[in-house]
């Protein structure tokens, strides 16, 4: 079974710019999570996608905004990028039921913004 | 609320020797607990997990049990390599509540020959 992808897995914006992350799970999982990680910060949960409806959301600015397609692919966007959001995204596929459902780490994209 | 607190890094072992990496959680409800591990340029991969109290889950010479009455969940290994070399993370699920993750922030291991 393939794992989780993501492209591109390497990005270079500019500040004001937006950019949009694309997300492919691993075959039959329905849910997708987003996760931002930094130096400082560690990894923080930006939103869960499940069904094509987000689930849950993290304590981010509406700059960023997510969606999921009907085959469970996800895109995630984010808006007039800050210097601030250069940082690995890291996308997590599981099966989206309840229980100790296990996640499923993509290699991430690396953004960086000048 | 909920939260994950690991040890601080970084660590550095020599070949062979005894690993112990801490972890204690804060959590509404019955978590999951789960050790991810994230090599150089990689994203996470699962390195062991357990749902309930008293489990032990196992994985490539690492062990970690979940105590309820001390809220932890401490990574272990006997005999480290220098291919153990990663950032290992703590995290927590509370079933039923969505797919939120809770991790903390990563300890840092380095094991020179």
């Amino acid at each position: 079974k393939a794992g989780v992808t993501q492209t591109p897995r390497y990005l270079i914006k500019t500040r004001g710019q937006q950019v949009t992350l694309s997300c492919s799970p691993i075959s039959g999982h329905r849910s997708v999570s987003w996760y931002q990680q930094t130096p400082g910060q560690g990894l923080q949960f930006l939103f869960e996608y499940f069904s094509e409806t987000q689930r849950n959301k993290g304590n981010f600015p509406g700059r960023f905004s997510g969606r999921q397609f009907s085959n469970s692919r996800s895109e995630m966007n984010v808006s007039t990028l800050e210097l601030g959001d250069s940082a690995l995204y890291l996308c997590a596929s599981s099966l989206g039921a309840g229980g100790p459902d296990t996640q499923y780490f993509g290699p991430g994209t690396r953004l960086t913004v000048l | 609320g909920n939260s994950v607190t690991q040890m601080e890094g970084p660590v550095t072992l020599s070949e062979e020797a005894f690993l112990t990496i801490n972890c204690t959680y804060t959590a509404t409800g019955y978590p999951s607990l789960f050790w991810y591990v994230q090599y150089p340029g990689e994203g996470l991969q699962l390195l062991l997990k357990a749902t309930k109290a008293d489990d032990k889950g196992s994985n490539k010479g690492f062990e970690a049990t979940y105590r309820k009455e001390t809220t932890s969940f401490h990574l272990e290994k006997g005999s480290v390599q220098v291919s153990d070399s990663a950032v290992y993370f703590c995290a927590l699920k509370i079933p039923n509540t969505g797919n939120q993750f809770y991790f903390g922030t990563g300890t840092s291991l380095t094991v020179i020959p």
